[in-house]
């Protein structure tokens, strides 16, 4: 079966780092997605990983391990508005999306 | 400006009632989507379009139905078959090349009473 595991829930302390970490299993493997959703929002695009190792884009980065069904999503200089659920998602060979639960991140002063 | 649009943000009906979701979009994209979120729960995906008068199941279609009559519009209608309606409701569109980035509305809230 197809299955994205992610934690449920983070907390880290503004202008800390956190890394947040996503495994996956699913049918073929067209890419990994990472996407950031505040409370009653839509989810937002972060990142998209097919090859492996680390894209950094600005204070966010992610990093994907194909061999080890494995990314993960950095945060550096954590603001308090980076508090929201980061959404891991996987592409598989339908190229549709297979989603985890959502990392809940709670960010504190 | 380009985006999606969902009507209503909040929606209540009573049990046993039909209702439609609405979704457009103008970003000229081939693909289209929705998806229930529970609370606790990934983001489940219930029926989605490639192209205009074609659609496809997700892992939930159950009690709900689509039409994609034009490109822009995707409306969803949640029937009285579906046995726990209550959830947040996201549409989504994207390309069709390989690196199909979904762009999402800002979601419908609906409560059966």
């Amino acid at each position: 079966g197809q299955n994205i595991d992610q934690p449920t829930e983070m907390t880290a302390t503004e202008g800390a780092i956190v890394q947040i970490n996503c495994t996956y299993q699913t049918s073929g493997f067209n890419g990994l997605f990472w996407y950031q959703q505040h409370a009653g929002e839509a989810p937002t695009f972060l990142s998209y990983n097919v090859l492996d190792g680390l894209e950094e884009k600005g204070r966010f980065s992610s990093f994907l391990s194909r061999s080890k069904g494995y990314s993960y999503l950095l945060l550096k200089e954590l603001q308090m508005k980076d508090s929201a659920s980061y959404l891991c998602a996987g592409l598989d060979s339908n190229y549709q999306l297979i989603w985890g639960a959502g990392t809940k991140l709670i960010i504190k002063p | 400006d380009g985006g999606i649009t969902q009507s209503p943000k909040y929606l209540f009906r009573k049990e046993g009632q039909n209702v439609t979701l609405s979704c457009e979009q103008n970003l000229n994209h081939d693909a289209m989507y929705w998806y229930r979120q529970d609370p606790g729960q990934g983001l489940r995906l219930i029926y989605y379009s490639q192209i205009v008068n074609d659609f496809q199941k997700g892992d939930i279609a159950e009690g709900y139905s689509v039409s994609r009559e034009k490109k822009e519009s995707f409306p969803l209608t949640v029937t009285s078959a579906q046995k726990n309606p209550t959830a947040f409701y996201l549409c989504a569109s994207s390309g069709l090349a390989d690196y199909n980035e979904q762009f999402f509305g800002p979601g419908t809230r609906l409560t059966v009473l």
